[in-house]
């Protein structure tokens, strides 16, 4: 069975970086049927995919047109990992961030991690 | 962004049958797969119908996704009090190569 397990700091100060980690059991961030992805969540912006990592003989990132300048998203195949990294953060990124994999057998986002709520606030 | 437009609310009696609608675009939903989720307060969201109308094993088949143009809708069938949850729809964009989210629909049961 597939699970994410997230962590990181739950606040973060205004022009700062945002960092989370994303680690994976029951598959492996090299899998050639997965792209694993971080989603955001808040009242003002909705649901927000922001971006994602996969491996097809080499790796390859996208990334939301909103975030593209400020987001990184880096696999870690020695923990089975993945983390975000959003710079220069606002309050406006205050969210509750979900690492999620998309699955190319049921063309879906099918697992989700448990969501961290990150704060943005001097 | 929120791209997709669902009704912000829905509700009806236990065992009646409730559908929500999501409207998109040719770049969306008319030229790809719907999803759609289940989230229950303060949890994830919970895949429930992939590819436009296909049930993940374990949703019950109370749960159906249709896709017609550029709209799609879930129906719930002889509703629940497990069913209260808010209920988005997802595609994948052409033009703006991003998933886009619907705005999300609060389900009642009365």
């Amino acid at each position: 069975q597939v699970h994410l397990q997230q962590s990181g700091p739950g606040l973060v100060k205004p022009s700062q970086t945002l960092s989370l980690t994303c680690a994976i059991s029951g598959d492996s961030v090299s899998s050639s049927s997965a792209a694993w992805n971080w989603i955001r969540q808040s009242p003002s912006r909705g649901l927000e995919w922001l971006g994602r990592t996969y491996y097809r003989s080499k790796w390859y990132n996208n990334y939301a047109v909103s975030v593209k300048s400020r987001i990184n998203i880096n696999p870690d195949t020695s923990k089975n990992q993945f983390s975000l990294q959003l710079t220069s953060v606002t309050p406006e990124d205050t969210a509750v961030y979900y690492c999620v994999r998309y699955s190319y057998g049921s063309d879906a986002f099918d697992h989700w991690g448990q969501g961290t709520l990150v704060t943005v606030s001097s | 962004q929120s791209v997709l437009t669902q009704p912000p609310s829905a509700s009806g009696t236990p065992g009646q049958r409730v559908t929500i609608s999501c409207s998109g675009s040719s770049s969306n939903i008319g030229n790809n797969y719907v999803f759609w989720y289940q989230q229950l307060p303060g949890t994830a969201p919970k895949l429930l119908i992939y590819r436009s109308n296909q049930r993940p094993s374990g949703v019950p088949d109370r749960f159906s996704g249709s896709k017609s143009g550029t709209s799609a809708s879930l129906a719930i069938s002889g509703l629940r009090s497990e069913d209260e949850a808010d209920y988005y729809c997802t595609a994948w964009d052409d033009s703006l190569s991003d998933y886009v989210f619907g705005t999300g629909t609060k389900v009642t049961v009365l």
